[in-house]
């Protein structure tokens, strides 16, 4: 059972444009992390988004926590090649610290 | 700061061989995890230290796989025997047990190869 879903899982567009990648489940997690790796690397963190409704932004990136914090998205504005990487949620639910990973969306910005 | 290292980076064995991997945490985390990627998916939980004692295991093929953290400080993971489906890249990860949020910093992993 996935309990974390990404969408898409593969995502190939141009420099310049704009995309979104979604993160759902039905189950409510108390904070939900993103992501980004490259090849080759380990998991880095991008954001952290813990109250229902919130947004958060980072340079051209925008991260949004559904308001029944079941849910988030990610948006890029005017992606650039070096945003390539798997995109990776995570939720944390309860105590110690355990994540729970989506599957990944594996996006490539081409020049 | 130095961030979370592990080694190797790279490891190809023989099925039935065994392996080991080694991390070592950034400097006073206390919460000290270890994951498994297969190509094309996320990260999978195998084991999560807190200083020397292991808070889940739930996922760790126990027959094969094995951790221990000594010293609440680095950590080792080890197969034995390894079988074709262990290929896949490793990673450790560490997170300061006070944190409220749980943010977890990663080593850059040790991709196996088992033949």
């Amino acid at each position: 059972t996935q309990l974390l879903e990404q969408s898409p899982q593969f995502l190939s567009i141009q420099e310049g444009e704009n995309l979104t990648v979604y993160c759902n489940s039905s189950s409510v997690f108390s904070s939900l992390q993103w992501y980004r790796q490259e090849p080759g690397e380990g998991p880095v963190l991008l954001v952290t988004v813990v109250t229902g409704g919130e947004v958060k932004k980072l340079k051209r990136l925008t991260f949004q926590f559904g308001d029944a914090r079941k849910d988030s998205s990610l948006h890029i504005t005017a992606a650039q090649p070096g945003d390539t990487g798997l995109y990776l949620c995570a939720g944390a639910r309860g105590q110690g610290g355990k994540l729970i990973f989506g599957q990944g969306t594996e996006l490539s910005v081409k020049p | 700061e130095a961030g979370v290292a592990q080694s190797p980076r790279y490891k190809i064995i023989e099925k039935r061989q065994s392996v080991a991997f080694w991390c070592n945490p950034i400097s006073g985390h206390a919460t000290l995890y270890w994951y498994q990627q297969i190509l094309g998916q996320g990260p999978k939980l195998l084991i999560q230290f807190q200083n020397n004692g292991v808070v889940d295991d739930s996922q760790l093929p126990k027959d094969r796989f094995s951790a221990e953290r000594l010293k609440g400080v680095d950590s080792t993971l080890k197969i034995q025997p390894a079988k074709l489906e262990d290929s896949a890249v490793y990673l450790c990860a560490s997170s300061f047990a006070g944190g409220r949020f749980y943010e977890q910093y990663f080593g850059p992993g040790t991709r196996l190869t088992v033949t």
